[in-house]
């Protein structure tokens, strides 16, 4: 079983602050971890992911995140938020089942709220 | 350059009603999934397919069916129309392996 666990369904942070989303999961199995943006009234898009190499992972709009085996974590980070960065955030897991599928599981979502 | 494409984009139904959400994807995908969003839950997963033919149930399929008779198409399905189906729907597809989900814009749709 794989599970995703999204701590904080509201962030806020001020403009030019760091932002910090915290993502963590379990998996059985070696998984591939996604991190999804959401804007109002659209689908979501792919901002990073992880696979295989290297740990720290870079991807659109200045964010990172990097995947810690040992702490079960992929937290998503950014050094200077900017108000185009208001959104919920989803983080994925994608793992293969006892049954051969990639099955894939979403966290709850967290809302940044950037304040000017 | 359409990628996943969902319509329609909002509908209203009245109780017992059905209705049929399209999906169509040019990616040449195997996988494609349906997805409800409640406000604060997430994304729960529907039905999905591995491929022409292959459809399974997800986390919440009840009150829905799927087909998928091509690679292209994905049709959602609701015979009976509740008022706990009132949510976003969104429609996603992706190539098997590491690769991440491509996804529509949605179809929001009311149940009253």
């Amino acid at each position: 079983a794989q599970s995703v666990t999204q701590l904080g369904s509201h962030v806020s942070v001020s403009e030019g602050a760091l932002v910090l989303l915290r993502c963590n999961y379990s998996s059985s199995v070696p998984p591939y971890l996604f991190w999804y943006v959401q804007y109002p009234n659209q689908g979501l898009q792919l901002l990073l992911k992880y696979t295989t190499g290297a740990t720290l992972v870079k991807g659109i709009n200045g964010f990172e995140a990097e995947f810690k085996k040992s702490e079960t974590s992929f937290h998503l980070t950014k050094p200077s938020a900017h108000m185009s960065d208001a959104a919920e955030y989803f983080c994925a897991v994608r793992a293969m089942n006892s049954g051969g599928y990639q099955k894939v599981t979403f966290g709850i979502g967290t809302k940044l709220q950037v304040i000017p | 350059n359409a990628g996943v494409t969902q319509t329609p984009k909002f509908r209203i139904l009245k109780i017992g009603q059905s209705m049929t959400l399209q999906c169509t994807q040019d990616m040449n995908h195997n996988y494609m999934y349906w997805y409800r969003q409640d406000p604060g839950m997430g994304l729960k997963l529907i039905y999905y397919s591995v491929g022409a033919g292959i459809t399974d149930k997800g986390e919440v399929p009840n009150g829905y069916n799927v087909s998928r008779s091509t690679t292209e198409d994905f049709p959602l399905r609701l015979e009976l129309a509740a008022p706990s189906q009132t949510s976003v729907y969104f429609c996603a597809s992706s190539s098997p392996l590491n690769q991440p989900q491509h996804f529509g814009d949605g179809t929001r749709l009311s149940i009253l």
